[in-house]
């Protein structure tokens, strides 16, 4: 079935550098990925939405400018968080649809970002 | 009030019980309705979709009543490797999915 890897699946550190997460479709082709954010014991929440070859989409309240995303091809989307701050830590998972009907998306397998 | 509300739980139950999760929409533009499985730290894995005849997969069943907006999901026999959390989901006619906070089942021996 479709997969989505997601890279790294950790990290840690330290306040005001940048960190790269890459979203890579690996058995199917992306047009749309989408960013998500999940605080403890919280919900995932959506923060953007990734078009290949153009801007990406964000979600009211989430800032643009800190977190930068680029989707070059139909296979991969990378979110940057830019200096980043604690409260920054939080659980990030990407997502693609499959092409699936009977599953709207499919899930990377997520990066815990902890900064100190 | 959230989009997608749960009954965080914790659930704690005996191996076997039959144990059930309810969920509730506020969005009318929603035009499907999953139930995913979260393990702790984990991504979240789609368990089965929810549609209004009502649907079984093995011992889960889901059901969905549009005019009340209501969903369900029955997990019967419940087993240790049931232990997670349960998220009801809600794709709009956006393509915007809204996930519930999650309900926590704990199946102990």
């Amino acid at each position: 079935g479709a997969v989505v890897s997601q890279h790294p699946s950790w990290v840690i550190c330290k306040s005001g550098t940048s960190v790269k997460i890459e979203c890579r479709s690996l058995d199917f082709q992306a047009t749309t990925m989408f960013w998500y954010r999940q605080f403890p014991k919280q919900s995932l929440m959506l923060m953007a939405t990734s078009n290949e070859g153009s801007k990406a989409t964000y979600e009211q309240g989430v800032e643009k400018d800190k977190f930068l995303i680029n989707h070059a091809s139909l296979t991969l989307s990378t979110l940057t968080v830019t200096s980043a701050h604690p409260e920054d830590s939080s659980f990030y998972i990407c997502s693609a649809n499959g092409g699936r009907t009977d599953s709207p998306l499919h899930f990377g397998n997520g990066t815990r970002l902890t900064v100190t | 009030r959230k989009e997608v509300e749960q009954d965080p739980g914790p659930f704690n139950v005996p191996e076997g019980a039959t144990v059930a999760f309810n969920c509730t929409y506020s969005n009318s533009a929603s035009q499907s309705f999953f139930w995913y499985r979260q393990d702790c730290r984990k991504e979240p894995k789609l368990l089965m979709s929810v549609y209004s005849s009502g649907n079984e997969d093995g011992r889960f069943t889901a059901q969905l009543n549009r005019a009340s907006q209501y969903i369900s999901l029955l997990i019967r026999d419940s087993k240790l490797s049931d232990s997670a959390t349960y998220l009801c989901v809600v794709l709009l006619y956006t393509d915007k999915l809204i996930f519930g906070t999650g309900t926590r089942l704990q199946v102990f021996p």
